[in-house]
């Protein structure tokens, strides 16, 4: 069964904290994705990667950093975390030259204070 | 850019009754279709998808979706839900040429009543 899996479901963090969320999967994908989700804006890109020590910014990278050094795992950092930082960060992955079907892990819900 | 349209950010029904649920997307080029639902607590677990072919995707949970490429939408259906199906869906559409790349709508809230 194909899985991505995130370090937390839930992480509370105060102001100022440098936040690091880890994704996981096992299908040997080239693709992983970062995206935050919040009400009545559905899921937005933050940053994506195409290969190991490659990455792109999506539509919001702003106050966000990214890592792949290895093609299983992608981490999502917050450098100096803030309040508007506060939303679900979901992770996923894909297959290269395919039509973009992405799988999901279950999410971190992330409070900053 | 691409964009997609979810109109409806709540759509309340009743056990057993069908129901519909509208998403329409900006461009005319070619594209890959998606529909997604998220159960509380949990990721996004693919419905269907449209790739190619028949205009008419059956998914999982007896959902179903037609392709209608001159009004640009791709709607969700189904004939009868029932209280598990309550739960947050989204549409996704990706072009040919960044297929890599999914743009989601800003989802819809189905909430099945007894």
């Amino acid at each position: 069964d194909v899985k991505v899996t995130q370090s937390s479901r839930y992480l509370v963090k105060r102001t100022g904290e440098k936040v690091f969320l880890e994704c996981v999967q096992d299908m040997d994908h080239e693709n992983m994705f970062w995206y935050r989700q919040d009400p009545g804006l559905g899921l937005r890109l933050i940053y994506f990667s195409y290969d190991v020590k490659m990455k792109e910014k999506g539509d919001i990278p702003e106050g966000y950093s990214v890592s792949r050094e290895k093609k299983e795992r992608f981490s999502l950092i917050l450098e100096s975390a803030s309040t508007n930082q506060t939303s679900m960060y979901l992770c996923a992955s894909s297959s290269a030259g395919g039509p973009g079907e992405q799988f999901f892990g279950p999410g971190t819900r992330l409070t900053v204070l | 850019a691409q964009s997609v349209t979810q109109l409806d950010s709540q759509v309340p029904v009743f056990e057993e009754a069908p129901v519909e649920l509208r998403c329409n997307y900006s461009s005319s080029v070619s594209v890959y279709l998606f529909w997604y639902v998220q159960y509380p607590n949990q990721g996004l677990q693919l419905l269907l998808k449209y790739l190619s072919g028949s205009t008419l995707v059956k998914g999982i949970n007896g959902f179903e979706a037609e392709f209608n490429k001159s009004q640009t939408s791709f709607h969700l259906r189904k004939p009868s839900v029932h209280i598990s199906d309550t739960a947050e869906y989204f549409c996704a559409v990706s072009d040919h040429d960044s297929s890599y790349k999914l743009i989601f709508g800003s989802g819809t809230r189905l909430l099945v009543r007894p």
